[in-house]
């Protein structure tokens, strides 16, 4: 079946610095993608909306300038988060649909820890 | 704007007792509804999904859903729950003109005794 692959699945950083995340389709193109963040014991919130080709959509008061994102390809989008800071930790999971409106396939998820 | 609620925050049951975990959401046109699974430790799994049709909608594991329109509800069941049923449950729900994007509920968690 369809799979999303999200690297690296944990990385820990020192304020200040930048991370990347990567987001890849496997076996299918994805024109978007979609990029949430779960803090502790909450649910997921839709942070900005990956469009292959053009830029991004971001929600309301998610910083773009923070919160970079690149959709380059049909099957690879990349979040960087800048100039971390601790409260930047969290856990970022991506997603695509496979066609339209299918179900979202989801990464596995990427563990941030700003030190 | 859209919005997805989720009544119960933690759900404490013995196995073999029935669940229902309550979802509600704000939005007047057409919808996809979903339900997902966050066990401790591991991604999101799709439980089931409503597009159209039938309005109760199996998934796996045993899981059930019912769609009421008229309730603006997607309700998810379960007959007899197991202790391996323990995990996080987030409805999900998809406005038909905005492509993939999902609005999430809060999630439940769900604590089973065995």
């Amino acid at each position: 079946g369809a799979v999303v692959s999200q690297h690296p699945s944990r990385v820990i950083c020192k304020s200040g610095t930048s991370v990347k995340i990567e987001c890849r389709s496997l076996d299918f193109q994805a024109t978007t993608m979609f990029w949430y963040r779960q803090f502790p014991k909450q649910s997921l919130m839709l942070m900005a909306t990956s469009n292959e080709g053009s830029k991004a959509t971001y929600e309301q008061g998610v910083e773009k300038d923070k919160f970079l994102i690149n959709h380059a390809s049909l099957t690879l989008s990349t979040l960087t988060v800048t100039s971390a800071h601790p409260e930047d930790s969290s856990f970022y999971i991506c997603s695509a649909p496979q066609t339209g409106n299918s179900p979202l396939h989801f990464g596995n998820g990427t563990r941030l820890t700003v030190t | 704007a859209q919005s997805v609620s989720q009544h119960n925050h933690h759900v404490i049951l013995s196995e073999a007792a029935s669940l229902e975990l309550g979802c509600n959401y704000s939005y007047g046109g057409t919808v996809n509804l979903f339900w997902y699974v966050q066990y401790p430790g591991q991604h999101l799994q799709l439980l089931l999904k409503y597009f159209s049709g039938d309005p109760l909608v199996k998934g796996i594991k045993g899981f059930e859903a019912e769609f009421i329109k008229s309730k603006f509800s997607f309700n998810l069941r379960k007959p007899s729950v197991q202790w391996s049923d323990t995990a996080e449950y987030f409805c999900a729900v998809n406005a038909y003109n905005q492509g993939g994007k999902l609005i999430f509920g809060q999630g439940t968690e769900l604590s089973v005794k065995p």
